[in-house]
């Protein structure tokens, strides 16, 4: 089944205490992606990669850092989280063609006390 | 500077009417419109996308009106059902940077 999965779906963790969250997709996509989903402010691009070892910031990288150093996996990193890093994460991969639609993962509630 | 702009917040509609959910974007740079539908705790889902080239799409029950000139696009569904009841956002893109609307929730009545 043609899928991207993210774990961990939930995580309650402190204020600096580092963190990955995991991202893999199993359709040979180029291009993935990183947002954010918080209330009144639709989703947000942390940041995104085009291809192996070719990242780009988005809208919103304060405090984000990625990796992508193989074509399906494409973890998220937290290296001091802070309350304002509460929120709806996902992740979301596509083709690099002319046609931009993207497949999201299931989510990761992320929560820093 | 919000990049796209989405209203209503939320919506009602009765079993059978219409819903509209309009949005206004700023770059006109993006070339890609999408609508996407999500259901609670689940990731978003493409519903249906547009290109600046054609002023209308539909699939379905599903409509996309664009606008180039007033760089507006709306999503109408038409003979709406209480499972259309989610949140759609709209989007745009130039290919590599995603923006998108703050989101309106449907409710539809039985």
């Amino acid at each position: 089944e043609a899928q991207v999965t993210q774990n961990p779906r939930y995580l309650i963790t402190v204020t600096g205490k580092k963190l990955t969250v995991t991202c893999s997709q199993n359709m040979n996509h180029e291009y993935m992606s990183w947002y954010r989903q918080d209330p009144g402010l639709g989703l947000r691009q942390i940041y995104y990669s085009m291809n192996v070892e070719v990242t780009d910031k988005g809208d919103v990288p304060e405090g984000y850092k990625v990796s992508r150093k193989e074509k399906r996996n494409f973890p998220l990193i937290l290296e001091s989280p802070s309350p304002n890093q509460t929120s709806l994460y996902f992740c979301a991969s596509r083709d690099s063609g002319t046609d931009y639609e993207q497949y999201f993962g299931p989510g990761t509630r992320l929560t820093v006390t | 500077q919000q990049q796209v702009k989405q209203s209503p917040q939320s919506l009602i509609v009765q079993k059978g009417g219409i819903s509209i959910i309009n949005c206004a974007y700023e770059n006109t740079a993006f070339d890609y419109f999408p609508w996407y539908q999500q259901f609670p705790g689940k990731g978003p889902a493409l519903l249906i996308a547009i290109r600046p080239d054609v002023s209308e799409k539909k699939e379905g029950r599903f409509t996309i009106s664009f606008n180039k000139s007033a760089k507006q696009f709306s999503l109408h569904i038409m003979d709406s059902q209480p499972g259309d009841s989610a949140t759609y956002f709209c989007a745009a893109t130039s290919m590599a940077e995603f923006y998108f609307g703050s989101g309106t929730k449907l409710n539809v009545k039985p």
